[in-house]
């Protein structure tokens, strides 16, 4: 069946520093991938999605780009700041009534 | 804005009682979801409808039941609480289509069961 990977937290980084979160995946097919946040108290929202090999999304200064020769979509941040500070999950899903799959999720601490 | 809400954010229930979680969505999405949160183990899907009176069991649907009377409304039944099921539900809903849509969270159900 179809599953993801994430690292696992948390990850505390300092102000500005450079962020990855990995995210590998396995799945039959196709799928399209998501990278959700969760803030403090909060549900989840879309922080960006790609739906066919070699797309890049993108919001709010994050980017992830769907590899397909390494079935992976990394998050990565240049400067990070302490609003970031959040949950963040991978998701993918292969089909249109299908339900999302998600990772783990990993915790990301910014100190100031 | 899609909006999904849902009716408690926190709640405590005793053992054995019966609990309904209601969520509510407003922007005619046929499919809606329900899922749980717990630390370490990440999301996990409860069950889910395609529509109106249908349901499909999700990865742990032991201990729940649901109910999809109206298109915008999915209630999670916990039929007899229990400790184990303290836990953050999330209710999510998303458009069918061809393709792969966007699924829209609410802010979670935080239920403590004592």
């Amino acid at each position: 069946g179809n599953s993801v990977t994430q690292m696992e937290g948390p990850v505390t980084l300092s102000e500005e520093a450079f962020l990855t979160i990995n995210c590998t995946y396995t799945a039959t097919g196709y799928p399209s991938l998501f990278w959700y946040v969760q803030y403090p108290g909060e549900g989840l929202q879309l922080l960006l999605k790609a739906t066919k090999a070699d797309d890049k999304g993108s919001n709010k200064g994050f980017e992830a780009t769907y590899r397909k020769e390494t079935t992976s979509f990394h998050l990565e941040k240049g400067s990070v700041q302490v609003s970031d500070s959040a949950v963040y999950f991978c998701a993918l899903s292969d089909s249109g009534n299908t339900p999302l799959v998600f990772g783990k999720g990993t915790r990301l601490s910014v100190i100031a | 804005d899609v909006k999904v809400t849902q009716s408690s954010r926190y709640l405590v229930k005793r053992t054995g009682e019966k609990v309904f979680l209601e969520c509510v969505q407003d922007m005619d999405h046929e499919n809606m979801f329900w899922y749980r949160q717990d630390p370490g183990l990440g999301l996990r899907l409860i069950y889910f409808s395609y529509d109106v009176k249908m349901k499909e069991k999700g990865d742990i649907p032991e201990g729940y039941s649901v109910s999809r009377e109206k298109k915008e409304r999915f209630s999670l039944i916990l039929e007899s609480a229990s400790t184990n099921q303290t836990s953050m539900y999330l209710c999510a809903s998303k458009k069918s289509t061809g393709t792969v849509e966007t699924q829209y969270f609410g802010p979670g159900t935080r239920l403590l069961v004592l």
